[in-house]
């Protein structure tokens, strides 16, 4: 599984866009980045997938290089809501008989102050 | 409709005693996962369910921690003579499939998770 790297916290305030950048330099070719956010006392929460290229949902952007190296999420005008630790996990596409087990690292703490 | 659920919330035990945890997937959901978070970590991977079938086990830490889902729906996580070792946020997951269908992962939904102490 391929080892991911990002910082383990950034401030930001309300209404500013926050970009989170994720290193997975040993990527394999069948594997996905996903991202999770969660909050205290939850469970963590499905954000955004993507393989290449940039993909776009109600919630978040992500933005991945053309070597797949790195991937960074964009959260466009945070909230104070928005404060939570973010999850950049990278894993297989291929099913190979069940699991896809998630590899979570030690996450971003985002805080989002006013 | 409803997503996954944990009970308890919280656990205390005392060194030595036995606890089982309880998961409730989404119904229907094939797939169940449970997961250890340490305070300030990021979950970790225990075990796995495809069904009624415990088809992954690798991430057990020890022969004291055991998990069943006879019937293909709720699971229970039963850790035996607890350690303070053992005190963590046990999370369960569930998947509708089995895995992946070219298009990406299938998302894994989780329960807001067992916060266990042991004293």
């Amino acid at each position: 599984l391929a080892k991911t790297t990002q910082p383990i916290s950034m401030d930001s305030y309300e209404g500013q866009e926050v970009n989170i950048t994720c290193s997975h330099n040993n990527i394999a070719t069948n594997d996905y980045i996903t991202w999770y956010q969660q909050f205290p006392s939850q469970g963590p929460r499905f954000i955004i997938q993507g393989y290449k290229t940039k993909v776009t949902n109600e919630v978040a952007s992500l933005f991945i290089p053309a070597d797949r190296k790195s991937s960074t999420l964009s959260l466009p005008r945070v909230s104070l809501s928005d404060t939570a630790v973010y999850y950049c996990l990278v894993g297989e596409i291929i099913l190979t008989g069940g699991g896809n087990k998630l590899t979570f690292g030690t996450g971003t703490q985002l805080k989002v102050e006013l | 409709g409803a997503g996954v659920s944990q009970s308890p919330r919280y656990k205390v035990a005392k060194r030595g005693q036995d606890v089982a945890l309880r998961c409730d997937p989404i119904s229907g959901h094939v797939s169940l996962f449970w997961y250890q978070q340490a305070l300030g970590q990021g979950p970790e991977f225990l075990t796995y369910f495809q069904n009624e079938a415990q088809l992954d086990k690798s991430g057990l830490p020890s022969d004291r921690f055991f998990a069943e889902r006879p019937e293909g729906s709720v699971s229970t996580l039963k850790i035996q003579r607890t350690q303070q070792e053992d005190s963590a946020v046990y999370l369960c997951a569930s998947r509708m499939g089995t895995g992946t269908s070219g298009g990406g992962t299938d998302t894994q939904y989780f329960g807001p998770g067992t916060r266990l102490t042991v004293l």
